[in-house]
């Protein structure tokens, strides 16, 4: 079965920090798709990042980017120049190519940006 | 329309009773899926449906059943309610071909669902 780890529950970074959110995950699967979704108090899950399996290379989309380590199944994700809007519940996510009717989500981590 | 809407935004029922909750999608967007999400959680997966037929169902008993209407819009029915069904309800649509990568799925804002 797959499953998402997130072993950071809560983490906070000054406003214009970066500051970096970890994940992993478990699968034997060998096509698949990694995520970053932003969850704020109005509860809406909203995409931040993308990553395919078989890109090797690492995706980025303004001021997020991510570290995908394929052997090591790990997929973190880096926030730079932190703004007060970046606060929310941030979830890693997994969705496989033969599994691909579901996601699967991590715990969430608290991200607390502090003025 | 664009967007993904839920109905009721917050709901309070006593166990043992039964309730609907309501999702509207996209024009479009024939594939929708239903998320748990229990106070402290990750999201967890209860089922899919595309064009109106579930095509898959996470470890979720019987009592939680779904429907999908030509209108894009979508139900969640929970039966004999339990105080462990106490969470937030989220839905997500999409096209099937952008559903494939995931990046596609649009989520509503849920349905904060209180059993007492």
């Amino acid at each position: 079965a797959q499953t998402v780890t997130q072993s950071q529950p809560e983490m906070s970074v000054q406003e214009a920090e970066t500051v970096t959110l970890s994940c992993t995950y478990d699968t034997s699967e060998s096509d698949y798709y990694l995520f970053w979704y932003k969850q704020p108090p109005s509860r809406q899950m909203i995409l931040v990042i993308r990553q395919e399996a078989y890109k090797q290379q690492n995706a980025t989309e303004n001021r997020f980017s991510v570290n995908f380590q394929k052997a090591a199944k790990s997929f973190s994700l880096k926030i730079s120049d932190s703004q007060l809007g970046d606060a929310a519940m941030y979830f890693c996510a997994y969705r496989g190519s033969n599994t691909g009717n579901q996601f699967y989500f991590g715990t969430g981590t608290s991200l607390t940006v502090i003025p | 329309e664009t967007g993904v809407t839920q109905s009721p935004t917050h709901l309070i029922k006593t166990r043992g009773q039964q309730v609907t909750l309501r999702c509207s999608s996209q024009s479009g967007h024939n594939t929708v899926s239903w998320y748990q999400q229990a106070l402290g959680q990750g999201p967890q997966f209860i089922f899919q449906y595309y064009r109106e037929e579930e095509n898959g169902r996470g470890n979720f008993p019987p009592r939680f059943s779904g429907l999908q209407f030509p209108n894009y819009s979508s139900e969640l029915n929970v039966n004999a309610l339990e105080l462990d069904d106490s969470a937030l309800y989220l839905c997500a649509s999409s096209y099937p071909t952008q559903g494939i990568g995931g990046g596609g799925y649009t989520f509503g804002s849920g349905t904060r669902l209180t059993v007492v």
